[in-house]
């Protein structure tokens, strides 16, 4: 199963757009088309935010969107607001399920 | 209103055993395939491992193979986790999520995700 990398934490002013990074070692395309999205606040439970790469799911915010070049997929936050401020996962399943080590998002 | 709700938490020693659940309200719980995903403190989510529907396909992360036994009922709608030989690592919040697939016609690829998740069980090890 490959091992996704993300960005250990990035920053933006509100307003900003931000876009955090989910890169895979492995040259497993399809677990590629299967990179989803969550967003971890302290103390509660993750949430879905981007499903099979682009997808969002009902109730989810437009400012959130996911893309996929090569091995990279890469989650953008548009108009970055304060609750936006949490950890956020990719997760890729092939074979097996994988999280990236997460990425801390702060809002200055 | 879908619900997941884990139970069976605690502390216990290195080398016990433990079972936790998580009932699931809201949903026909024999319709999706399920999983469990934990956060050790300070760390990311890791995948543990994740059930078919009727409980005839099973996966667990390789680290964990062999101690931790995933299994469900669906007549009870609830999901299990049997954990053994327990170490300190193994001390985290242990998340129930319910498991969706998507198949883009376009590109053939059949996706797996997270859609609803438990509020979590903490899980202590102690030396």
């Amino acid at each position: 199963q490959s091992a996704l990398t993300q960005p250990a934490s990035v920053s933006g002013s509100p307003g900003q757009s931000i876009t955090i990074s989910c890169t895979g070692t492995s040259s497993d395309v399809d677990a590629f088309e299967n990179v989803s999205w969550y967003q971890k606040h302290p103390g509660k439970a993750p949430k879905l935010m981007i499903y099979a790469v682009t997808k969002r799911p009902s109730g989810i915010s437009n400012r959130f969107s996911g893309s996929k070049s090569g091995n990279t997929a890469s989650l953008t936050i548009s108009g970055l607001q304060v609750e936006d401020e949490a950890d956020y996962f990719c997760y890729s399943y092939a074979g097996s399920g994988v999280f990236g080590g997460g990425t801390k998002v702060t809002v200055l | 209103e879908v619900q997941l709700v884990e139970s069976g938490g605690g502390l216990v020693k290195q080398g016990g055993s433990l079972r936790l659940s998580c009932a699931a309200s809201g949903f026909l719980f024999s319709d999706y395939s399920m999983s469990w995903v934990r956060q050790a403190p300070g760390r990311g989510l890791e995948w543990v491992s994740s059930i078919s529907s009727g409980g005839s396909s099973i996966d667990y992360a390789d680290s964990l193979k062999g101690r931790f036994t995933i299994s469900r009922d669906n007549a009870q709608n609830s999901l299990y986790l049997q954990v053994s030989s327990l170490r300190a690592e193994d001390t985290a919040v242990y998340y129930c999520a319910r498991e969706k697939s998507y198949y883009d016609i376009l590109t053939g690829h059949q996706t797996y995700y997270f859609d609803h998740w438990g509020q979590g069980i903490l899980l202590t090890v102690s030396s």
